[in-house]
């Protein structure tokens, strides 16, 4: 079955220090799709990134990059210079589905970070 | 803003209530989630539509259907509530079907059964 585990439950930094959220996750699948989620005070969940198995290399979106390791199946999220916008529960995400024409999304439990000034 | 529309925003109701839950995906996406948070559950996905056709269910009670319509919006009906429903439903939409389609969520649907 698929798994996802975010095992930090909440973070806090204070403005300006880098911080890396980990994700790791179980899949029988050789293909796979792995997402990360943004949920702010305000409830929304905002999309990140998506990365497939056999995309390896690593993301840079300004301050957020992305750290995919299929060797210890994780795929963890770094900001850098975080703010205190930066303040959210971030959610890992593992697409189930295959081939078979669903799709369905397996969350970790989400790490909350709180950013203070 | 992601580009999917959910109605309403806030619901509260009665145990033993039925309510409905209204989602319009994002321009030219057939397909349509609906995911249910819970502070004990967590993200949970309910079921997904494709061009009106349901594509997959996950743990979705028996007292919740759900529907997409040719317009491609859908609804969620929740009945017979109990206190246990109160969360927030996310409804989502992507392009296709299959897996690897980016999932775009809508800003949810608060529900509480009081």
């Amino acid at each position: 079955a698929q798994k996802v585990t975010q095992a930090q439950t909440e973070i806090s930094v204070v403005e300006k220090e880098d911080v890396t959220l980990d994700c790791v996750y179980e899949t029988r699948d050789t293909t796979y799709y792995l997402f990360w989620y943004k949920q702010p005070p305000s409830g929304e969940l905002v999309f990140l990134i998506r990365r497939n198995s056999f995309d390896e290399h690593n993301e840079i979106s300004g301050r957020y990059s992305w750290n995919f390791q299929k060797s210890t199946s994780s795929f963890n999220f770094t900001i850098t210079a975080s703010q205190v916008v930066d303040s959210a529960v971030y959610f890992c995400a593992l697409s189930e589905g295959g081939n078979t024409g669903f799709q369905k999304l397996v969350f970790g439990t989400g790490t909350r970070l709180l950013v203070s000034p | 803003d992601s580009g999917v529309t959910q109605t309403p925003k806030h619901l509260i109701t009665a145990t033993g209530q039925r309510v409905t839950l209204r989602c319009s995906p994002r321009s030219g996406d057939l397909s349509v989630y609906w995911y249910q948070q819970s502070l004990d559950q967590g993200l949970q996905f309910l079921i997904q539509y494709y061009n009106g056709e349901e594509r997959a269910k996950g743990n979705i009670l028996e007292r919740f259907s759900a529907q997409q319509f040719p317009d491609l919006h859908s609804e969620l009906n929740l009945s017979s509530l109990e206190l246990g429903d109160s969360a927030l439903y996310f409804c989502a939409s992507s392009v296709g079907e299959h897996h690897g389609n980016t999932i775009y969520f809508g800003e949810g649907s608060w529900l509480t059964v009081v």
